[in-house]
């Protein structure tokens, strides 16, 4: 079975800083996908970035990007130049991948509170 | 237009009531899920189908009910609701397996949620 560790429950950064979050996951299967989510205030749960296991490149998506380590089986968030906006509970999450498309079932980690300070 | 919408966003029930919640997907995705969110903010999957088949069916009390009329819709009835049943309820969805068409990126989307409480 695949869990999901977030090791830090709270963080906070000040404004226009970076910081960075922390997941690691346990896995037994080589082809997988790595995704961040964010869940602001609002609730809704949104994309930040996505990483397939077989690509050795670290994705980056604008000011956000990752750290991976497969062998490690680390998959670290930074977030650079933080704003207001990126106050949010932000989850790591795991989905097995299998030839022909992805299961779906993503698995979650407990999440990380990252408050943006002014 | 919103991408997945559920509704409601909130409902308010007592014990032993049976409520549905309603999720409707226009992304023209084959896959849709339930996710429970409960008030820790873990979030586990509950259900999944993919063209109205149901293939993911994780330990969930059979008071929970899913129902797909057509892949861009997947229902939740919940029978005599308990305590415990309150959370925030998410539909998702996704480009599934065996599509032989469009991307496949792994990536879910997202309903608003529907926050249940049970008094």
């Amino acid at each position: 079975a695949q869990t999901v560790t977030q090791s830090q429950p709270e963080m906070s950064v000040q404004e226009a800083e970076t910081v960075t979050l922390s997941c690691t996951y346990d896995t037994s299967e080589s082809n997988y996908y790595l995704f961040w989510y964010k869940q602001p205030p609002s609730r809704q749960m949104i994309l930040v970035i996505r990483q397939e296991a077989y690509k050795q490149q670290n994705a980056t998506e604008n000011r956000f990007s990752v750290n991976f380590q497969k062998a490690a089986k680390s998959f670290s968030l930074k977030i650079s130049d933080s704003q207001l906006g990126d106050t949010a509970m932000y989850f790591c999450a795991f989905m097995k991948w299998n030839y022909g498309g992805s299961q779906g079932n993503l698995i979650f980690g407990k999440g990380t509170k990252l408050s943006v300070k002014p | 237009d919103t991408a997945v919408s559920q509704t409601p966003k909130y409902l308010v029930t007592q014990m032993g009531n049976d409520k549905s919640i309603k999720c409707e997907q226009n992304l023209g995705h084959d896959t849709m899920y339930w996710y429970k969110q409960d008030s820790k903010k873990f979030l586990k999957i509950m259900f999944s189908y993919n063209n109205k088949e149901l293939i993911i069916n994780e330990t969930v009390p059979n008071r929970f009910s899913p129902k797909s009329p057509d892949k861009a819709h997947l229902n939740l009835h919940i029978n005599s609701l308990e305590l415990g049943d309150s959370a925030v309820y998410f539909c998702a969805s996704s480009q599934g397996p065996g599509t032989s068409g469009g991307v496949r990126t792994g990536e879910l989307f997202f309903g608003e949620g529907s926050r249940l409480t049970v008094l």
